[in-house]
């Protein structure tokens, strides 16, 4: 069974960053890429990127350039993503998905809430 | 960045009801348009890949179809669960972009 757990929600402070994860079990992790979606709290969804882990080339929204950064640790198959110099804008909810034919994304992570507050 | 735009945003409907929620991209798309649905407790579902077609382990009352710009998603006859949050997205060019996101409510 394809599962993708993601780590737990996240408090920060304002000007800190923040590690989330998401391990991906019952699949070859190396053959698809690994995708991340931001969700604000009543808000639709926004794509950030995307890493494909056998080649460790990512790809981003320019919008979250600077922002974000993926990585993938192929011995524990695990995606990461760290934000950077948090702001209120950066709490949301945030999502993996394993990316198939390309682009689409069959099985998404439980996702994490990162609150940003001081 | 290709903007998607979902109509309605909200849609009261009844169970047993067949209904349909649009997305039209700023430019063409190449049915490069996938489906998904949310429910109330954050839990993302694919539904429909390239167009039309259907994920595996999702019920054909729901199917996709459309070109151009214009894409649609169909639910033929609504059952409890089906009451949620639907989202296209397009993937014909980078960024990825979503629709803005059709509620699903009971009537």
């Amino acid at each position: 069974e394809v599962k993708l757990q993601q780590s737990g929600d996240e408090l920060v402070r304002p000007g800190a960053s923040v590690k989330i994860s998401c391990k991906a079990s019952g699949y070859t992790f190396t053959s698809y890429s690994m995708h991340w979606v931001k969700q604000r709290p009543g808000q639709g969804l926004e794509w950030i990127g995307a890493i494909i882990p056998i080649i460790d080339t990512t790809e981003y929204n320019q919008k979250f350039k600077g922002k974000a950064t993926l990585t993938a640790d192929k011995s524990s198959n695990t995606a990461n993503m760290e934000l950077s110099r948090l702001t209120s804008e950066d709490s949301a909810v945030y999502y993996c998905a394993r990316g198939v034919r390309g682009r689409y994304f069959d099985y998404w992570g439980q996702g994490v809430m990162v609150t940003v507050s001081s | 960045d290709i903007q998607m735009t979902q109509t309605p945003s909200s849609m009261p409907a009844s169970l047993g009801e067949r209904v349909t929620i649009s997305c039209r991209a700023s430019q063409g798309i190449s049915n490069y348009l996938n489906w998904y649905q949310q429910k109330p407790d954050g839990t993302i579902k694919p539904l429909i890949y390239y167009t039309s077609n259907l994920q595996s382990g999702v019920p054909s009352r729901f199917s996709g179809s459309g070109s151009g710009t214009d894409y649609s998603l169909t639910i033929s006859s609504l059952e409890p669960e089906d009451f949620a949050m639907y989202y296209c997205q397009q993937y014909d060019s980078s960024p990825l972009t979503f629709g803005s996101g059709t509620k699903l409510e009971i009537k």
